[in-house]
Formats: C-alpha cells, sequence, structure tokens
C-alpha cells in the first residue's frame, strides 16, 4: 500500500470549514484513498472514500487532485465534536487483503 | 445491530499472567483485524483473518495469538503478559464485498504491571 503523509496537527474555528490536507505521492492507479477518524478514547470511525472522482456524503467531501498525488478532505461546517485524529490510508480495494496501515494522522481541534 | 463488541472494556494483569481480549461482530463480517494503539502512536496491526480458520500475522505479531473458529468471533489472547503490551486494543471487521470498510469497536484498555 502506498505511504501518506499529513500535517501532525491542525486548528480550525467552529463553523469554518476544516480542509485536511494528505500526500500520496505513490499511488497507484487500483489504490482508493480512504479517510477514518478517532475521536479521544473511540474506536476509528470510517468517513469517506474515493478513487478518482470528488466524493461527498453526510460527513463530508473529499477532493482528489487529477493527477491523484494528494486529496483533501473537507469538513464543510465544523463542530467542536470534530475534534479528532484524522487518517488518510491509501489502498487497495481487495477481496483478499484486509489489511490497513494507519499512520500517524492530523490532530485536529475545532476552537470555539 | 450491536456491530463489533469487545470485551472487556478494561484489565490490569501482572506480569506472566495470560489473558484474552474478546471480539464479536454480528454484521456476518468475513474480515476481522486486531490493532493496538499505544501513547501518541497510530494504530499497528497485530493479526487479522479473512475468513473463519484462517488468520496471518500483521505488524507487531509478537506475543499474541489468535484464531477464528467462526465468523463472529476473533479472540486475541497473550500467552505471558509483559508490561510492553499496555496499550488499547481494537479490534474491527469488514465485509468482503467491494469497498471494505472496517468498523471498529470501542476498544479494550490493557495494563501490565
Amino acid at each position: 500500500d502506498a505511504k501518506t503523509t499529513q500535517p501532525t496537527s491542525m486548528d480550525c474555528a467552529e463553523g469554518r470549514a476544516a480542509n485536511l490536507p494528505c500526500n500520496h505521492s505513490t499511488i497507484s492507479g487500483n489504490e482508493y484513498v480512504y479517510w477514518y477518524r478517532q475521536i479521544h478514547s473511540q474506536g476509528p470511525q470510517y468517513i469517506i472514500h474515493g478513487l478518482k472522482n470528488n466524493e461527498t456524503n453526510e460527513m463530508a467531501s473529499l477532493i482528489i487532485t487529477e493527477d491523484r498525488k494528494s486529496s483533501t478532505l473537507i469538513l464543510p461546517h465544523a463542530t467542536l465534536r470534530d475534534t479528532a485524529v484524522y487518517y488518510c490510508i491509501v489502498r487497495v480495494s481487495s477481496n483478499r487483503d484486509d489489511k490497513i496501515i494507519f499512520g500517524k494522522g492530523t490532530r485536529l481541534h475545532i476552537l470555539p | 445491530n450491536a456491530g463489533v463488541t469487545q470485551t472487556p472494556k478494561f484489565q490490569v494483569l501482572k506480569t506472566g499472567q495470560s489473558m484474552t481480549l474478546q471480539c464479536a461482530q454480528d454484521m456476518n463480517h468475513e474480515y476481522m483485524s486486531w490493532y493496538r494503539q499505544d501513547p501518541g502512536m497510530g494504530l499497528r496491526l497485530i493479526h487479522y483473518s479473512v475468513g473463519a480458520g484462517i488468520t496471518d500475522q500483521g505488524e507487531v505479531p509478537n506475543g499474541y495469538n489468535v484464531s477464528r473458529s467462526t465468523t463472529e468471533d476473533f479472540p486475541l489472547r497473550l500467552l505471558s503478559a509483559a508490561p510492553s503490551q499496555t496499550s488499547v486494543y481494537f479490534c474491527a471487521s469488514s465485509p468482503r464485498t467491494g469497498q471494505n470498510i472496517q468498523y471498529f469497536g470501542a476498544g479494550t484498555r490493557l495494563s501490565v504491571l
């Protein structure tokens, strides 16, 4: 699986959009970009994933650059409950190998 | 649906003791995994299973055993606990089809004295 690079921490004002970047310059053509988050003391939670098109769901939007070497997770109206560690993971969506390798992620602080 | 259930939530062991961390899921997911998380670090994969009767090692398998006799259960065994195994342990499951999104349990906080 390709490696990812994320900033260690970020701050965002409550009510503003939080934009979390992720670099994955060695991504392969069949690898997806997944985002999970972990709120303090809880298990990780799936947010969104995509291959090359931008994706949106009820939690967030995912913007993937045309060359697929980087992506941005957008939380459109951040709340205090969005304070968490956010993990960007690149992997093949495969039926045979379910390993997910987590890095250290980005610690997002939502400021009141 | 209970999702992924881990028991116990907290456990304190003495060095050398053995114990089993339980993980059960009621979503009929084929894939299950165990991770540990140490302070200031991300999750590290211990063992995983792609189906009943099949297990494989992750990044940090030493000191842990697993088995998968049923689809629902994936216990993690510590045969002789060491202080280095003090950590928070998370179990996860995912379906075999398509996108392999993982669903995590609430975690077991283990201290080895």
